[in-house]
């Protein structure tokens, strides 16, 4: 257990609809990143807030809208997604967001029809 | 841009071998951070340890080891006596200032230690 709950582990949807993804750290960090794991690809990183503020967007498509309410949740909302985009969505945390070790939940596994 | 490297995508051993889990990296940073992390089948990702890139003394910890070359930017892993329970995909990792000090991962190794 390290801490990082995501919510749902598996998510099956159709390229039309709406989902949310969520994930929720109770250690006391500042810092949450949304990474996307695909099969071919090393781990990429998609988002950064640091105390609720979006830091980073590594070119992410705007089908992908992150929102981070406060510093414990962290949310990925999907809307007309690809089939490309089925992954292992992992979300982390950090006490900042520059070289510190990361936390990560066990991630949700989407599959896009 | 930084760049890190593990070559081996998958490694077989039988229970009780030793194995080293290779990686390079590339960066212009004079300060950067290596790490290793290590993911199980359950998917969550573990970290393993962190060096700062002024500290090449060699790490152990247990049945893990660690060495640190920068004259080769490698930060090798070396698992002695290796148990069923190492099976995993281990991932090595580099931030530094030179990339917004984000983490940029390597491929990862898919470690299968057989009973």
């Amino acid at each position: 257990e390290t801490g990082v709950t995501q919510t749902p582990r598996h998510l099956v949807m159709g390229m039309t609809n709406k989902k949310s993804l969520k994930c929720e750290q109770h250690l006391g960090h500042n810092a949450m990143y949304w990474y996307k794991q695909s099969a071919k690809k090393p781990l990429e990183l998609m988002f950064v807030y640091n105390f609720k503020e979006q830091t980073e967007n590594n070119s992410v498509p705007s089908r992908f809208s992150p929102e981070c309410p406060n510093s414990s949740h962290l949310f990925l909302h999907l809307h007309t997604l690809q089939p490309e985009d089925s992954a292992l969505y992992l979300c982390a945390s950090s006490h900042r967001d520059t070289n510190e070790k990361l936390f990560f939940g066990s991630g949700t596994q989407l599959s896009v029809l | 841009a930084q760049k890190v490297t593990q070559a081996q995508t998958e490694i077989s051993v039988v229970e009780k071998e030793d194995v080293t889990l290779d990686c390079v990296y590339e960066t212009r940073d004079t300060t950067y951070y290596l790490f290793w992390y290590k993911q199980p089948p359950s998917g969550e990702l573990v970290f393993l340890i962190r060096r700062n890139s002024f500290d090449e003394q060699n790490e152990i910890s247990g049945r893990y080891s660690w060495n640190f070359q920068k004259s080769t930017s490698s930060f090798n892993f070396t698992i002695t006596a290796s148990q069923v329970v190492d099976s995993a995909v281990y991932f090595c990792a580099l931030s530094g200032n030179n990339a917004g000090n984000m983490l940029t991962f390597g491929g990862g190794t898919r470690l299968m230690v057989k009973p």
